[in-house]
């Protein structure tokens, strides 16, 4: 049973557009948001996290949002570049089970 | 440097063969993890270590083995039993917080069958 749903899968936008990737969960013991950029050939590397007692979280071009009623979370790029073509994981961290639990992926391309 | 190094970057197999993966990180992180990566399907945990001399199974153990004899290093070995073994794994480390999982990956190694 896959516990973090992840969409697209697949992403292509223009250079200086926004990339918008979207998570679901439903295990509410959830208490971590993580999001992960994973260059071709390389290992992921942690991007952006949330925790949800706050909407949202903004880091330079990059923003968390975060609905808890929902049980969704979001990855916003604005201003997108070629160099954000990657592929980009949301995961889900239970602090009482200690399990991290990866979406599937989105693969993003950003045209030049 | 501090981080986590995988060797070989590319392994292949031979059918019937076992073959291990290295993991060694000098983060001084208690936490080790192995995952696999198929194209679409994400990441899926394979074992992980929470502290020297013990190891859990994760979703996919089936096919592979650990040992966690120090703390730096975590071998992945890649039995016979394993029959669809091509794919990309992740050694990952963590520094364990109460209230976070922040994962370290190292860059990974691609094992193919010949």
């Amino acid at each position: 049973q896959q516990q973090v749903k992840q969409s697209p899968q697949s992403l292509i936008v223009q250079k200086g557009g926004i990339s918008i990737i979207n998570c679901a969960y439903e295990n509410t013991a959830f208490d971590y948001f993580p999001w992960y950029q994973q260059f071709p050939g390389k290992g992921p590397a942690l991007l952006i996290a949330i925790r949800p007692d706050v909407s949202e979280k903004k880091e330079g071009r990059f923003t968390i949002s975060f609905n808890k009623s929902a049980k969704q979370f979001s990855l916003h790029i604005m201003d997108s570049q070629p160099g954000d073509s990657a592929t980009y994981f949301c995961a889900a961290f239970s602090g009482s089970a200690r399990q991290l639990t990866f979406g599937s992926g989105t693969q993003l391309t950003v045209l030049p | 440097d501090g981080g986590i190094t995988q060797s070989p970057k590319y392994l292949f197999r031979k059918e019937g063969q076992n073959v291990t993966l290295s993991c060694e990180q000098n983060l001084n992180h208690d936490a080790m993890y192995w995952y696999r990566q198929d194209p679409g399907q994400g990441l899926r945990l394979i074992y992980y270590s929470q502290i020297v001399n013990d190891f859990q199974k994760g979703d996919i153990a089936e096919g592979y083995s650990v040992s966690r004899e120090k703390k730096e290093s975590f071998p992945l070995t890649v039995t016979s039993a394993q029959k669809n073994p091509t794919a990309f794994y992740l050694c990952a480390s963590s520094a364990r917080t109460e209230n976070n999982e922040k994962l370290f990956f190292g860059s990974g190694t691609q094992l193919s069958v010949l």
